[in-house]
C-alpha cells in the first residue's frame, strides 16, 4: 500500500489560493491520486482524480510532476465554507481495500 | 436518488451486546466498503467487498463480520460489542472513479 504524507494543518484566508501537496513516493504504476473533502460529521466527498500531469475541475486542480512521487491539490480562491479535512489517497481506481485515508490535512480558512 | 443509506444514525450498545449497521447503495456499485473513523484521525478499512458474495477484510476486521448477498447492501455486524469499537462508521459504495460515502453511523459502546 502506497503511504501517503499531508501537512497536518493549513491556515488560509478567503480569496486566496491553497495548495496542499501530498508526497507518497511508493506510488505503483497501476495506482491512481484521489483527493477527499470531509466536513464535520458527514462522510468524506469526492473532489479530483488524476493519474499524471494536470487534471482540472469546477471546485479544483490537481497537478502531479511526471515521477509521480507527490501531488498538489489547488483550491482556488478559497471561502469559509472550504474549512475541511483534506484527504490524499494513493490505490486502484476502486479503492476498495487497495488504498487507505491518512491523517489529512485540516484546512482553516479565515475571514 | 438516494446514494448510500446508513442506518442508523446513532447508536448506544452495552459491551458484550451485538448489533447490524446497516448499508445500501442504490447506485448499482459492485464495490462496497467500511470504514470507521476515530476523533481526530482518518478512516481505517474494515471490510470490503467487491461483489455479491465476495467479502475480504480490511486493516482493522476483528470484532466485526460481514456479508454481501445483493449488490445493493453490505450489513456490518458487531459480534460482541466493546468499548474500543466505539467510533463513527462509514459506508461507501465505489464507481470507477470515486467512493461516495454515507452520512455514517455513530457508535458508542458502554
Amino acid at each position: 500500500l502506497a503511504k501517503t504524507t499531508q501537512p497536518i494543518s493549513m491556515d488560509s484566508y478567503e480569496g486566496q489560493e491553497v495548495n496542499i501537496t501530498c508526497s507518497h513516493n511508493n506510488i505503483a504504476t497501476n495506482d491512481y491520486i484521489t483527493w477527499y473533502q470531509q466536513f464535520p460529521s458527514q462522510g468524506p466527498r469526492f473532489i479530483i482524480q488524476g493519474y499524471k500531469t494536470k487534471v482540472t475541475n469546477e471546485v479544483a486542480s490537481l497537478f502531479i510532476p511526471a515521477d509521480r512521487k507527490s501531488s498538489t491539490l489547488s483550491l482556488p480562491r478559497v471561502s469559509l465554507s472550504d474549512t475541511a479535512v483534506y484527504y490524499c489517497l494513493v490505490g486502484e481506481w476502486t479503492n476498495a481495500g487497495k488504498s487507505t485515508f491518512g491523517d489529512g490535512t485540516t484546512l482553516t480558512v479565515k475571514p | 436518488n438516494a446514494g448510500v443509506t446508513q442506518t442508523p444514525k446513532f447508536q448506544v450498545l452495552k459491551t458484550g451486546q451485538s448489533m447490524t449497521l446497516q448499508c445500501a447503495q442504490d447506485m448499482n456499485h459492485e464495490y462496497m466498503s467500511w470504514y470507521r473513523q476515530d476523533p481526530g484521525m482518518g478512516l481505517r478499512l474494515i471490510h470490503y467487498s467487491v461483489g455479491a458474495g465476495i467479502t475480504d477484510q480490511g486493516e482493522v476486521p476483528n470484532g466485526y463480520n460481514v456479508s454481501r448477498s445483493t449488490t445493493e447492501d453490505f450489513p456490518l455486524r458487531l459480534l460482541s460489542a466493546a468499548p474500543s469499537q466505539t467510533s463513527v462508521y462509514f459506508c461507501a459504495s465505489s464507481g470507477r472513479t470515486e467512493a461516495f460515502f454515507g452520512q455514517g453511523t455513530r457508535l458508542t459502546v458502554v
